[in-house]
C-alpha cells in the first residue's frame, strides 16, 4: 500500500502571495487533516476533511482553506502569505472512523519559506 | 481537550531500555493514548496507541496505569536511530485533531 505523499517538498514564496500544497492520502483512507509545524514546536492542527467537506478546524484564520477531492486527495491553500506562515506543513490521513483507535499516518511534509 | 505533560529531554544508552513517561490526568474514558515520534524535519511516525490495556508491537510497549492518568512508552533495546522527539497525545473522540505538546527529545548515545 502507498503511504501519504505530499508535494512539493520545498517551496519559497514572498509575503502577500498565495500557495497551494497537495496531499495524496494513504490507500483506503478517507479522512485527511493538515498540520502546521513551526521550527522547534509540535505540529498544530489546521483542519480536517471528510467526504469533501471541512469537518473540524483549529485556531487558524480563514485565509487557510482546503479542498478534498472524490479520490480523497486534498489541497491546502494559504492566501496573503505572512512571514509567520513559514513552517513545515504536514498532511495526515486515516481510515474510516469508528471508535477513535484508527491510526493516523503523516506525510513527510512541505517546507514553506515566506520571504 | 485532554493535555499531556512530558519531560523535555531524556538520554539513553544504546542497547538499554528507554522508558518515556507521560501524564494525562484529564483524559476521558473513551480517549485513546497515542505515541508518535519525529526525526528531524520528517513527518511524525506512528508508534503505538492504547485505551486502558497494555499494548505491545514490533516497535515498542505501552504501559497505561489503571487510573489512566499516566502512561509509559518503552523502547526495549534503544538504538541510535531511535534518537527523536517523542510525542504523547490524547486523541479526542473520533476526530483527527491531535494536540501535540513539545514532546520528549530522546538522545540515544553509544
Amino acid at each position: 500500500e502507498t503511504g501519504v505523499t505530499q508535494s512539493p517538498t520545498h517551496l519559497i514564496k514572498t509575503r502577500g502571495q498565495q500557495v497551494t500544497l497537495r496531499c495524496s492520502s494513504q490507500s483506503g483512507h478517507n479522512t485527511v487533516s493538515w498540520y502546521q509545524q513551526a521550527l522547534g514546536q509540535g505540529p498544530q492542527f489546521i483542519f480536517q476533511y471528510y467526504r469533501e467537506e471541512e469537518n473540524g478546524r483549529g485556531n487558524f484564520p480563514p485565509r487557510f482553506s482546503g479542498l478534498q477531492f472524490p479520490n480523497y486527495s486534498s489541497e491546502l491553500n494559504v492566501n496573503a502569505l505572512e512571514l509567520d506562515d513559514s513552517a513545515l506543513y504536514l498532511c495526515a490521513s486515516s481510515p474510516p472512523h469508528g471508535k477513535g483507535d484508527e491510526k493516523l499516518f503523516f506525510g513527510s511534509g512541505t517546507q514553506l519559506s515566506v520571504l | 481537550d485532554a493535555k499531556t505533560t512530558q519531560p523535555p529531554s531524556m538520554d539513553c544508552a544504546e542497547g538499554r531500555a528507554a522508558n518515556l513517561p507521560c501524564n494525562h490526568s484529564t483524559i476521558s474514558g473513551n480517549e485513546y493514548v497515542y505515541w508518535y515520534r519525529q526525526i528531524h524535519s520528517q513527518g511524525p511516525q506512528y508508534i503505538i496507541h492504547g485505551l486502558k490495556n497494555n499494548e505491545t508491537n514490533e516497535m515498542a510497549s505501552l504501559i497505561i496505569t489503571e487510573d489512566r492518568k499516566s502512561s509509559t512508552l518503552i523502547l526495549p533495546h534503544a538504538t541510535l536511530r531511535d534518537t527523536a522527539v517523542y510525542y504523547c497525545i490524547v486523541r479526542p473522540g473520533t476526530t483527527d485533531k491531535l494536540i501535540f505538546g513539545t514532546g520528549t527529545r530522546l538522545q540515544v548515545f553509544p
